[in-house]
């Protein structure tokens, strides 16, 4: 099946610095990426939707300039977390879709735990 | 807007045994998907099984099987011989063409299986 990876899968930052987390398709083009939180014992919220070559859509409530998103290839789209706070700290998950259509299969990636101390 | 609910937020079963993990969504569209997704202590999320909504036959992977009632707008999921390794969170996840392909998840299920 389709390999989505993330790097890092942990990371600890200080409060006040950015930190960027990259999501890789690696065996397939991926036309569509998606951004996940998840919170402990929780479900998976989305946080934005980035097409390759466009801006990403931002769900209601994700600050667009907090949570940068670039999807600057078929196969990598990075999430960068700017001027981080401890309440930032959570489980950031991106998967990713191949297909134009609607009905096309996401690939998660195996999620990245960021800490902000 | 769709929404997806899951009734249980944690369940046990015994190793070998059946369960069945419930799940609801509300829409107004004809043309949709739904899916079963496992997260287990590793947090990868892990596709068990998909239902097209257009197709009346039930899906079923090898110990896993839905019972969807359009209608009712059900779709639990159903596990036999349940093993130590289905231990995990369950996502019920909808997507359907006037969202694009972006999922929508229920709340989750905790399942343990108990030796």
């Amino acid at each position: 099946g389709a390999v989505v990876s993330q790097h890092p899968s942990r990371v600890i930052c200080k409060s006040g610095t950015s930190v960027k987390i990259e999501c890789r398709s690696l065996d397939f083009q991926a036309t569509t990426m998606f951004w996940y939180r998840q919170f402990p014992k929780q479900s998976l919220m989305l946080m934005a939707t980035s097409n390759e070559g466009s801006k990403a859509t931002y769900e209601q409530g994700v600050e667009k300039d907090k949570f940068l998103i670039n999807h600057a290839s078929l196969t990598l789209s990075t999430l960068t977390v700017t001027s981080a706070h401890p309440e930032d700290s959570s489980f950031y998950i991106c998967s990713a879709s191949s297909g134009g259509g609607w009905s096309y299969e996401q690939y998660f990636g195996p999620g990245t735990r960021l800490t902000v101390t | 807007a769709q929404t997806v609910t899951q009734s249980q937020p944690e369940m046990s079963v015994q190793e070998a045994e059946t369960v069945t993990l419930s799940c609801t969504y509300d829409t107004s569209e004809n043309n949709y998907y739904l899916f079963w997704y496992k997260q287990p202590p590793s947090r990868q999320m892990i596709l068990v099984i998909r239902q097209e909504a257009y197709k009346q036959q039930n899906a079923t992977e090898n110990r896993f099987s839905v019972n969807f009632q359009k209608a009712a707008k059900s779709f639990s999921l159903k596990i036999s011989d349940s093993q130590l390794g289905d231990t995990a969170m369950y996502f019920c996840a909808f997507t359907s063409r006037g969202a694009g392909n972006m999922l929508t998840f229920g709340g989750g299920t905790r399942l343990m299986v108990k030796p």
